[in-house]
């Protein structure tokens, strides 16, 4: 596609439920990142994955979280069991590879009530 | 441990004017340095891209120069316009992974 596409844009969701957030990259991008903004805060790098390369999970902040892709295309961050502290926006960028200019999806808003 | 920091964290000027945001890092071990602007509720947009090897990129009215071994970044901005509000944010990318460790940001408003 065009650009970095981001499903759902809204989620609101009850505590204790399962969401999954769904990121396209453009179209021949190896290197895609998850992101999760809190309101009013910076960016906290998830998680990356490049190529068929084994993810760098190191910034995801509990067992909860998870992600994953097939090859070099879409990619799914799943949190399990969603807890108030989990709302924020959630930003998914692709770079053609390593060290090239990162696109961003327009994010997926969730909301745990 | 990479970290990244805006000053100022807000600014408000009146339309025409020059400006010049700032970033600074403590890591030089950088591959690149990317800017950005976010609009509120909404993702980010790439605004300009320097290498390491690099030391600026132009884009219209904007330019962004890179001294790495001091760890410092700056975003001018010339003849701002309202259309220019938006949070700037910048961003390193360190390690083998390229991550991408960002700033805080800073607010900009341009007034009529």
């Amino acid at each position: 596609g065009a650009g970095v596409s981001q499903s759902p844009s809204n989620k609101v969701t009850e505590k204790g439920k399962d969401v999954e957030l769904r990121c396209d990259p453009i179209s021949g991008h190896t290197a895609l990142y998850w992101y999760r903004q809190r309101l009013g805060q910076g960016l906290e790098f998830l998680i990356y994955f490049q190529g068929n390369s084994a993810p760098d999970k190191s910034g995801l902040p509990s067992d909860r979280f998870s992600a994953e892709r097939t090859g070099e295309s879409v990619s799914t961050l799943t949190i399990q069991r969603t807890q108030q502290e989990d709302s924020a926006v959630y930003l998914c960028a692709s770079t053609s590879q390593a060290y090239t200019e990162a696109f961003f999806g327009q994010g997926t808003r969730l909301t745990v009530v | 441990k990479q970290e990244v920091t805006q000053i100022p964290a807000a600014l408000s000027v009146p339309e025409g004017e020059n400006l010049v945001l700032n970033c600074s890092f403590t890591d030089s071990a950088i591959y690149n340095l990317q800017w950005f602007r976010q609009d509120p509720g909404k993702g980010l947009t790439s605004l300009l891209l320097i290498q390491s090897s690099q030391r600026e990129q132009t884009s219209g009215r904007l330019n962004a120069s890179l001294d790495k071994s001091s760890g410092r970044s700056t975003l001018y901005i010339a003849a701002s316009q309202p259309g220019d509000s938006a949070t700037y944010l910048c961003a390193v990318a360190t390690g083998t992974a390229s991550k991408l460790t960002f700033g805080t940001g800073t607010r900009l408003q341009v007034t009529l």
